[in-house]
């Protein structure tokens, strides 16, 4: 069965950065794109970051272009999401989600738990 | 950027009772759309993808429809298990988007 485990978050100061990391297995996972969906405490889902099967083309969300970058190693079945320059509005559960379709359609058919970042001074 | 806007914020209803949750986007596009289901403390789940297609294992009481600006999600009979928050996404361009959900939760 398809599983995706969150790792990496923590409590950050301002400015601070951290990796996430997102293990993946049950399914090929050359094969599919992924995202990192955000969501903030008591608030609504917010896509941050998509990386492709092959890793050659990211889309990131205009709240974190330039800061984060995602990531992946399909050797180690595993997509990456570093933050850098980190804002209290990054506080959130990041949730890596798998592709449905090996054609990139754009939604997400399977989400890791995720793991929660607050970032605070 | 496509905006979406679900209405109503909050559905107070029985079990038994259908559902009509509205998402309205600020660009028309023809059939982009999925909903997600998503309870307290868990990852959301994807019921329905390209507006009308429900995803594997979704029960035949969730139904989706629209095009344009206009989409909807109906729950013909809701059950215990369906008191959650839902959301739509749209990906006819980048950047995906959400919709800031429909509570529906027990009257």
């Amino acid at each position: 069965q398809v599983q995706l485990v969150n790792s990496g978050g923590g409590v950050v100061q301002p400015g601070g950065s951290l990796r996430l990391s997102c293990a993946a297995s049950g399914f090929t996972f050359s094969s599919y794109g992924m995202h990192w969906v955000r969501q903030a405490p008591g608030k609504g889902l917010e896509w941050v970051a998509y990386i492709r099967s092959d890793g050659s083309t990211k889309y990131y969300a205009d709240s974190v272009r330039g800061r984060f970058i995602i990531s992946r190693d399909n050797s180690k079945n595993t997509v990456f999401l570093q933050m850098n320059s980190l804002r209290v509005e990054d506080t959130a559960m990041y949730h890596c989600a798998k592709e449905i379709s090996a054609y990139d359609w754009g939604y997400f058919d399977y989400w890791g738990q995720g793991s929660l970042v607050t970032v605070s001074s | 950027e496509i905006v979406l806007t679900q209405s109503p914020a909050t559905l107070s209803l029985s079990p038994g009772e259908r559902a009509t949750l509205s998402c309205r986007a600020s660009q028309s596009f023809i059939r982009y759309l999925a909903w997600y289901q998503q309870k307290p403390g868990q990852a959301p789940r994807l019921l329905i993808y390209d507006t009308t297609i429900r995803a594997t294992g979704i029960p035949a009481r969730f139904s989706g429809s629209g095009s344009g600006t206009d989409f909807t999600l109906t729950i013909s009979s809701l059950e215990p298990e369906d008191f959650a928050v839902y959301y739509c996404q749209q990906r006819n361009n980048w950047p995906l988007t959400f919709g800031g959900g429909t509570k529906v939760e027990i009257k």
